[in-house]
């Protein structure tokens, strides 16, 4: 099993709703990201996962929580977003860099969600 | 922190034909990993090739090859015999020992028929 899967592939949410985003992979993987996408411009890194624990934030609004319940799954929890909160949201995984030399050390990215708030 | 920059906002290719997509990036790290990601209208990422900094030998797979110049902190993509499914953002990406990417803004590639 080499893939990333996502869940919903779509969402729209009015500004009041609570919704999650579901990310899965079982490669064993043990660093875990999220990023938001605008279109024709990179990913945008929100926050990494390794061993199940946040490591990195990037100075994402408390309006976006994410977590990880073990080392196959990773969700990001939604309230009270903005428009400007719609994107594509991707989630990605990859190998640890401790990981020996010649192993694959990228990123395998799901499909992402398209979120739209209303 | 890394940067990685994409110098060429669009391209275009005449199917068939050889292009060449630029990336450089800044880093005072020793050990890296660099890497070319398509996405497609899907907007599904895929990797296309990958380079460990600590290899001389440049990585190729199949049509798609690199130009690897460490010193330069230089990172092209060339794809060879382009195909009409080639059309694709084209994202340049940098790997720390950390687990951070780094992504280029981006090459938007159009392969004319």
């Amino acid at each position: 099993d080499t893939e990333v899967t996502q869940t919903p592939k779509h969402l729209v949410m009015g500004m009041t709703n609570k919704k999650s985003l579901k990310c899965e992979q079982h490669m064993g993987h043990r660093a875990m990201y999220w990023y938001k996408q605008k279109a024709k411009k990179p990913p945008e890194l929100m926050f990494v996962y390794s061993y199940e624990k946040l490591s990195i934030n990037e100075s994402v609004p408390s309006r976006f929580s994410p977590e990880c319940p073990n080392s196959s799954l990773l969700n990001l929890h939604l309230h009270a977003l903005q428009p400007e909160d719609s994107a594509l949201y991707l989630c990605a995984s990859s190998l640890k860099p401790q990981s020996k030399r010649g192993g694959f050390v990228g990123q395998f990215f799901g499909p992402g969600t398209r979120l739209t708030v209303l | 922190a890394q940067t990685v920059t994409q110098s060429q906002p669009e391209m275009s290719v005449q199917e068939a034909e050889t292009v060449t997509l630029s990336c450089t990036y800044d880093t005072s790290e020793s050990d890296y990993y660099l890497f070319w990601y398509k996405q497609p209208p899907s907007r599904q990422m895929i990797l296309v090739i990958r380079q460990e900094a600590y290899k001389q030998q440049n990585a190729t797979e199949n049509r798609f090859s690199v130009n690897f110049q460490k010193a330069a902190k230089s990172f092209s993509l060339k794809i060879s015999d382009s195909q009409l499914g080639d059309a694709a953002m084209y994202f340049c990406a940098y790997r720390s020992a950390l687990s951070q990417f780094y992504f280029g803004t981006g090459t938007s590639l159009t392969v004319i028929p």
